[in-house]
């Protein structure tokens, strides 16, 4: 696609209950990030894809949340149990240049947990 | 470990004054910084990035080594530029972005 899709845009879940967050890069990115943005506390990494290679997954604050991505490129969010301070906006992003940074972020998934 | 610290929370400015925002960042090898806007309503994107050494909508930000910095400026501020600004640290190496905590610009009229 022309950019970085999310959906959905705004999720309002019970604490306990499942999300999942979808996310669709742009067509021959292969890296793909999921980055957590919450007020007052900047944009905190999540997890990141490169290619066939192992995931790095080593900003997931617990083992409730989990991501897969599927044939290289749409990617889901999960998380499991949400509690309200999962309550952020869930942010995805790709690149298509090794090392270089320069991410196309999407428009973001707003999850609310009441 | 590697930070990127943006101690200005909130930023206010009146239109046609110039603007400096602070970065700082911490990694003991050869960094790549960034910056990123997200304008009301709109997505996060790419400002610029001091491996181009570039000038995009009147910003410049040069990278010092020696105080660790990476400071965006303007000489004259423009209401447009209003907006959240992120700092960001890439590794050499690493594939991740590590970003600051944000600042937000106001620009007065």
């Amino acid at each position: 696609g022309a950019g970085v899709s999310q959906s959905p845009s705004n999720k309002v879940t019970e604490k306990g209950k499942d999300v999942e967050l979808r996310c669709d890069p742009i067509s021959g990115h292969t890296a793909l990030y999921w980055y957590r943005q919450s007020l007052g506390q900047g944009l905190e990494f999540l997890i990141y894809f490169q290619g066939n290679s192992a995931p790095d997954k080593s900003g997931l604050p617990s083992d409730r949340f989990s991501a897969e991505r599927t044939g290289g490129s749409v990617s889901t969010l999960t998380i499991q149990r949400t509690q309200q301070e999962d309550s952020a906006v869930y942010l995805c992003a790709s690149s298509g240049t090794v090392g270089q940074g320069g991410y196309t972020f999407g428009s973001g998934t707003r999850l609310t947990v009441v | 470990a590697q930070r990127v610290t943006q101690p200005e929370k909130l930023l206010s400015v009146f239109k046609g004054a110039p603007v400096e925002l602070k970065c700082n960042y911490s990694y003991s090898g050869s960094p790549e910084l960034f910056w990123y806007v997200q304008y009301s309503r709109q997505r996060l994107q790419l400002l610029l990035r001091h491996i181009s050494r570039e000038s995009i909508k009147g910003f410049t930000a040069d990278l010092n080594k020696g105080e660790t910095s990476f400071h965006l400026k303007k000489p004259f501020a423009q209401e447009e530029d209003s907006a959240m600004y992120y700092c960001a640290l890439s590794i050499q190496g690493a594939q991740k972005l590590v970003f600051g905590q944000g600042t937000r610009l106001t620009i007065n009229p």
